[in-house]
Order: structure tokens, then C-alpha cells, then sequence
């Protein structure tokens, strides 16, 4: 079955360092999603993306589709305390939206 | 607008027993998912609903069954509970009708602990 795998699994970083997560697909996804969980929390949409090689920006965060529409990445630059949480990408399986596949999350530490 | 809302928060059961885990969408969302999160890990999906018609499956036993009522609020059901269903329970729902079409706003979740 489709597998959705994310490195690194954990990231501790200084407060002010940027901070990168890394999603593969072992299959073609039709579109991305990112989320957030903060610690105790539930999962928190971020963005969607949609097209080959898109480029999304909030703020300080920035999100890239890859070409082959397999891969995905999540780039914090300067990041904070707030920033803290589980990042997951999900995307949907085979078969269609409706059964989406969460990646294996990247665990983000951030030291003050 | 009200989130999504799910009940019971927490729940304790013994090995064998039946649980019933609620959820309310938000307004006006037609579309309602479940997933299972162990600690330590990614969501997994248990089950779609939309239009009160099941649209999605995951890897789950038969033990696992949902549906949805003409509110669009939904219920998920676990039959012959074991010591590895102790997990997370999340609820999900979403437009799909306008974009982004496909995000989903998840509840605050049912901690299911089974002894």
C-alpha cells in the first residue's frame, strides 16, 4: 500500500534556526496537505498544494510540491518557541481524497 | 462558528466491551472522517462519510464500523475491544465543496483506553 514517509523523525533546534522537514510518497499524489499538532493538541491544517513544483508561503514558513509530485518539503526560517509540535504531511491514497495517508511526522523541538 | 466537537473526551473500557465514540461536524460540512492515532504516531484512517454514505475505508477490521445521521454528525463503533484499539480517536470534517477542497478541521479527539 501507498507509504508516506517524512525524515528527519526528530529536530531540535536553537531558537532562531531554520528548521526543514522532508516528505516522500511511494506513490504520485494529486495534492499535498500540511499540518500541525502541538503537544496534547490535534492536528491543524496548514496548507494544501496542488500543482508540480508549487511554492507556498506563510509567513515564515514555506512549502514546495515537488516535480514528479511525490515529494513535498516544509522550510521555518527563524523559528519559535511557537513553533514547537508534530508537522505532517498528508496526502490522499489510491483511490482518491477519500482516504488520506498521514506521513510519519517530524517531531520539532525548539530550545530557547 | 463552533468546531468540531467530540464525546466522550476520555474512556475507559476492559478487553471485549463496546465503545461508541460521537462526533459533531461543523456547520454546513457534509463530509465527516475517523482516524485512529497511537501515540507516537501519524493518524491513520479508519473511515469517510459523506452525504451520509460511506466513501472511504481504511485498513481496519470489521470490528470498526461508522455511520452518519441526516445532521451529518456521525458515530464510530468498536466491537470486541482489545489492548491495542488504546489510541487517540479523531474526528474530521470537511467542505469538499470549496476550496481548499480537501482540508479537513479535526475535533479535540476521544482518548480510548482499553484494560
Amino acid at each position: 500500500g501507498q507509504q508516506v514517509m517524512q525524515i528527519p523523525q526528530y529536530q531540535h533546534v536553537q531558537e532562531g534556526e531554520d528548521f526543514t522537514t522532508y516528505c516522500n510518497s511511494s506513490t504520485t499524489l494529486s495534492n499535498i496537505q500540511w499540518y500541525k499538532q502541538r503537544p496534547g493538541g490535534h492536528p491543524v491544517f496548514l496548507i494544501q498544494l496542488v500543482k508540480s513544483g508549487e511554492v507556498k508561503k506563510q509567513k515564515r514558513l514555506t512549502f514546495q510540491f515537488g516535480e514528479a509530485k511525490k515529494n513535498s518539503s516544509l522550510h521555518i526560517t527563524a523559528t519559535q518557541t511557537t513553533d514547537v509540535g508534530t508537522y505532517f504531511c498528508a496526502g490522499p491514497g489510491s483511490g482518491g481524497y477519500q482516504k488520506v495517508t498521514f506521513g510519519t511526522g517530524t517531531k520539532l523541538q525548539v530550545i530557547p | 462558528d463552533a468546531g468540531v466537537t467530540q464525546s466522550p473526551t476520555h474512556l475507559i473500557k476492559t478487553r471485549g466491551q463496546h465503545v461508541t465514540l460521537r462526533c459533531s461536524p461543523i456547520s454546513g460540512h457534509k463530509s465527516v472522517s475517523w482516524y485512529q492515532q497511537v501515540l507516537g504516531q501519524g493518524p491513520q484512517f479508519i473511515f469517510q462519510y459523506y452525504e451520509k454514505e460511506e466513501r472511504g475505508r481504511g485498513n481496519f477490521p470489521d470490528r470498526f464500523s461508522a455511520r452518519q445521521f441526516p445532521n451529518y454528525s456521525s458515530e464510530l463503533n468498536v466491537n470486541a475491544l482489545l489492548l491495542g484499539d488504546s489510541a487517540l480517536y479523531l474526528c474530521a470534517s470537511s467542505p469538499i465543496t470549496v476550496p481548499p477542497y480537501n482540508e479537513q478541521f479535526f475535533g479535540p479527539g476521544t482518548r480510548l483506553t482499553v484494560l
